[in-house]
């Protein structure tokens, strides 16, 4: 049931753009995307749901494609403050609300 | 905003002893969960609670895992007999009514030697 998430690692300049893939095997219900800095908590990026609703941040992307049961994350002109794990959380249409995560693809920003 | 809140940050533990944690969620929210992360991989859904009533508990979570939320407020997480292998961040989130986002907390890193 765990997603796959692609690529495993990217490294960027600042200014370029990112695009990072979530798959899953299973109907899904929603994902949600986290940026994790090493020590901290995960932190809310996105939430996209069945049906097509979305929630998140201003400056970060995503899409949900029900059918092909992936989602993208579109990181565009990035920031140094962009680096981070990111990962995606699939709540499939039969766990209730738990989350099951990828194994998260570490971003690098450099200047 | 207060986010959640969790405690102790850190706990080192001798193998056998039981250890318990703390998480205080964020105000009015119902839903509170408990995931387990090691280093390299996502979080692992352990277990999670509407309000007082716990719902879902991971099939993977052995019965030395305990979790209680007795008045649908904060929580507890206990480890009896803990094994070098539960060395793990716990972490703790939260969900307000009507909406499916989880707020994380800042963890619970328990190391057991």
């Amino acid at each position: 049931q765990q997603p796959v998430q692609s690529p495993q690692a990217v490294i960027l300049r600042e200014g370029e753009d990112a695009v990072i893939n979530c798959s899953s095997s299973k109907a899904l219900y929603s994902v949600h995307w986290y940026r994790q800095k090493h020590g901290e908590a995960p932190v809310f990026l996105m939430i996209l749901l069945k049906g097509g609703e979305q929630k998140g941040h201003d400056k970060i992307s995503a899409s949900f494609n029900e059918k092909k049961q992936q989602s993208s994350l579109y990181l565009t002109a990035s920031q140094l403050s962009y680096s981070g794990t990111y990962f995606c959380g699939t709540e499939n249409e039969d766990s209730g609300y738990a989350l099951n995560f990828g194994k998260g693809t570490s971003l690098l920003v450099t200047p | 905003d207060t986010g959640v809140s969790q405690n102790p940050r850190h706990k080192i533990t001798k193998r056998g002893q039981n250890v318990t944690f703390r998480c205080d969620p964020i105000s009015e929210h119902n839903r509170l969960y408990w995931y387990r992360q090691t280093l390299g991989q996502g979080p692992e859904f352990l277990t999670y609670f509407q309000n007082e009533a716990q719902l879902e508990k991971s099939r993977l979570l052995s019965d030395r895992f305990s979790a209680e939320r007795p008045k649908g407020s904060f929580s507890t997480l206990e480890i009896q007999r803990t094994e070098q292998g539960d060395s793990a961040m716990y972490l703790c989130a939260s969900s307000p009514p009507r909406d499916r986002t989880q707020y994380f907390g800042p963890g619970t890193r328990l190391t057991v030697l």
